[in-house]
């Protein structure tokens, strides 16, 4: 079947603008995670969604990170006001319950 | 919270040697370490875990123990292949609601040399 799927694969932004980066989880997934991965780092945990609970924020790096997960299906990660030390690459990430972690292949960003 | 070191950065080995990387985690807690590789441009692919229960798992080549009391745990690649040559990421997290939840490594740029 599809695996989790992200877009845009790329994102240009200037500095001060707001984006919107979207991840489709795979099907019957209830569990969705956003991390975020610097230019030669690892992997930083952002925030995470099971089911219908309230979510996992406790990654986000300020108040300018939010994220919303609709009918517990497609999720939507918003910076606001983008700096520079926002860019990065955005990996959403989805598992069925207590099972591995499947990866997108992630967005891009960059801002200008 | 959860620290996650891991070594070595970078790591280079002659096919058919063997490769050895290890993590250390700081919360007792923790109970599911995977490991993930993770090629140029492409997305962490997950290789092998393990929870606290066993103290080590194999899947072919790739072999990962854990020592709980000492709270480390290593990855094991034996008779290495060019195409093993990635950047490889271990992780841990406290399993039960927050399983995904995982704190990574800095991870280590394995170059297999044919």
């Amino acid at each position: 079947g599809a695996g989790v799927s992200q877009s845009p694969s790329n994102k240009v932004t200037e500095k001060g603008k707001d984006v919107e980066l979207r991840c489709d989880p795979i099907s019957g997934h209830t569990a969705l995670y956003w991390y975020r991965q610097s230019l030669g780092q690892g992997l930083e945990f952002l925030i995470y969604f099971q089911g219908n609970s309230a979510p996992d924020k406790s990654g986000l790096p300020s108040d300018r990170f939010s994220a919303e997960r609709t009918g517990g299906s497609v999720s939507t990660l918003t910076i606001q006001r983008t700096q520079q030390e926002d860019s990065a690459v955005y990996l959403c990430a989805s598992s069925l319950g207590a099972s591995p972690l499947h990866f997108g292949n992630g967005t891009r960003l960059t801002v200008t | 919270g959860e620290n996650v070191e891991q070594h070595p950065s970078t790591l280079s080995v002659q096919e058919g040697d063997s490769a050895v990387i290890k993590c250390t985690y700081s919360d007792s807690a923790s109970n599911y370490f995977p490991w993930y590789k993770q090629e140029l441009g492409k997305r962490p692919q997950l290789i092998i875990d393990i929870r606290s229960n066993v103290g080590e798992k194999k899947d072919q080549r790739i072999a990962v123990t854990l020592n709980k009391t000492a709270k480390h745990f290593s990855l094991h690649i034996t008779e290495t292949q060019p195409e093993d040559s990635a950047v490889y990421f271990c992780a841990a997290s406290g399993g039960g609601t927050s399983y995904g939840k995982l704190t990574f490594g800095q991870g280590t740029i394995l170059t297999v040399h044919p």
